[in-house]
Formats: C-alpha cells, structure tokens, sequence
C-alpha cells in the first residue's frame, strides 16, 4: 500500500551494530505496528503504538526499541543486531473507528524492509 | 489465547480449477476475521474480513471466505483460480472484545496456480 512506506527497503549489517527502520503513513490513522516475518511462523507482533503518547510491547519485543516522532511517523531501532533479527520487517497501521467498517481496525501494511544481520 | 491455524503450509491447483485455502481459529470471544495476501517482495495486501452477518464473504481479486461458527474456521476460496493468483496467503483473527485491536496471524499458506 503506497500510503504506508518504509525505509530502507533492504539492509545488511554487522553483529553489533545500531539499526533504524522508519516507516511513514498518509492514511491519518492514529495506530501503528511493527511486525516481524520469518519463513514459516507468519507475522509476529514486536510494538504498536495507538497514538504518540501510546507505546506497547508486543510478543517479541525484546532487542528492539521503537519511537513514535508523529502520528505519522514510527520507527524500529535494533540496538545492537544479532544475526537471528535477520528477517522481513512490517509496519502496519490502522484506525479504530473508521466509517463503514464497523470499527474492525483493520490493518494496513507496508511494503516490508528485508534486514539481513551478519 | 487467541490463534490461528493454517493446516496447509502449501496448495496447489491448476488454472480454472476452484481453489480452498483453509483456516481455523480460537479466540476467546466473538472474532472479526481477516484474509491477506503476500505477493513476493511485496506488504500483505488486504482481501476481506468477516464482521457480522452473512456468513460468505465477497472480497477483492474475485476471491470469497465462508466462516463457520460451529467448526472456527474462515476457509478461503475462488472458484476458478488464475495463474497470478499465487501468492502467500495469511488468516488472522482478533477478539472484537479487545479494545486493542490486536491481530493474531496464521503462518501462511503458499499458493501455486499451474498453468
């Protein structure tokens, strides 16, 4: 979806190093998310965040940190990569009380940043 | 605990042929329940979602989910499949009593189309 983009698309680095991945949104939607794939245990949640005052730990959050700078901005620091980060990272947001939804919240995506961790 | 189960890690069916991408799921409560789809080096695009009422649900690119109540599951389907839609296909639920909006995702089902 192009109203949510996130940067770099690709990355690799080393063992120990400081990462950042930022993701912005058009959609005016006040909640965010940061995901996690890996082959074969589909998208786990690491934090979301339901407005800039609002930041929560998801299911593996630990090694990451994440700053929300604007409603439409949030990023994904890893503060010292390891190699078992390496996987495709997704923002997401939504809103929770959209019109004609029935208030679903559903979740809409970015195109993924694939991080490989050496 | 909320979870979603994708028996299926792979399908295959040739073109024309009606496709079934399955889907089970356990919430705590009364779930809204979600089809999205990965086509490669892409974000999972959204397909369609059950809220309340008729139990088929019509969504994007021709494809349909039927939920079930009685047997938790939300099975995809479209009846002629087409070699573009191969993708990755992903289920996700979430307890509509939840004010947290949280989606729980499924591990994904890889669909092949033959030709």
């Amino acid at each position: 979806d192009a109203d949510v983009t996130q940067t770099p698309r690709n990355r690799i680095t080393k063992t120990g190093k400081r990462i950042m991945l930022e993701c912005s949104q058009t959609k005016g939607h006040d909640r965010m998310y940061w995901y996690r794939q890996d082959p074969g245990l589909g998208l786990r949640l690491i934090y979301y965040s339901f407005d800039v005052k609002d930041i929560n730990k998801g299911e593996i959050s630990d090694g990451y940190s994440v700053s929300r700078q604007a409603q439409a901005k949030f990023s994904l620091s890893l503060e010292s990569a390891i190699p078992n980060q390496t996987a495709l990272y997704f923002c997401a947001t939504s809103d929770p009380n959209p019109s004609g939804t029935g208030g679903t919240d559903t979740q809409y995506f970015g195109p993924g940043t694939r991080l490989t961790v050496l | 605990a909320q979870s979603v189960a994708q028996p299926e890690d792979q399908v295959n069916v040739a073109e024309g042929n009606p496709l079934t991408v399955k889907c089970t799921y356990s919430v705590s409560g009364n779930p809204y329940l979600f089809w999205y789809v990965q086509y490669p080096n892409r974000g999972l695009q959204f397909l369609l979602k059950y809220i309340t009422g008729d139990n088929l649900v019509k969504g994007s690119y021709g494809f349909e989910a039927e939920f079930n109540k009685s047997q938790t599951s939300f099975h995809l389907k479209k009846p002629s499949a087409l070699v573009s839609d191969s993708a990755l296909y992903f289920c996700a639920v979430r307890d509509r009593g939840s004010t947290l909006g949280r989606l729980y995702f499924g591990r994904g089902t890889q669909l092949t189309v033959w030709p």
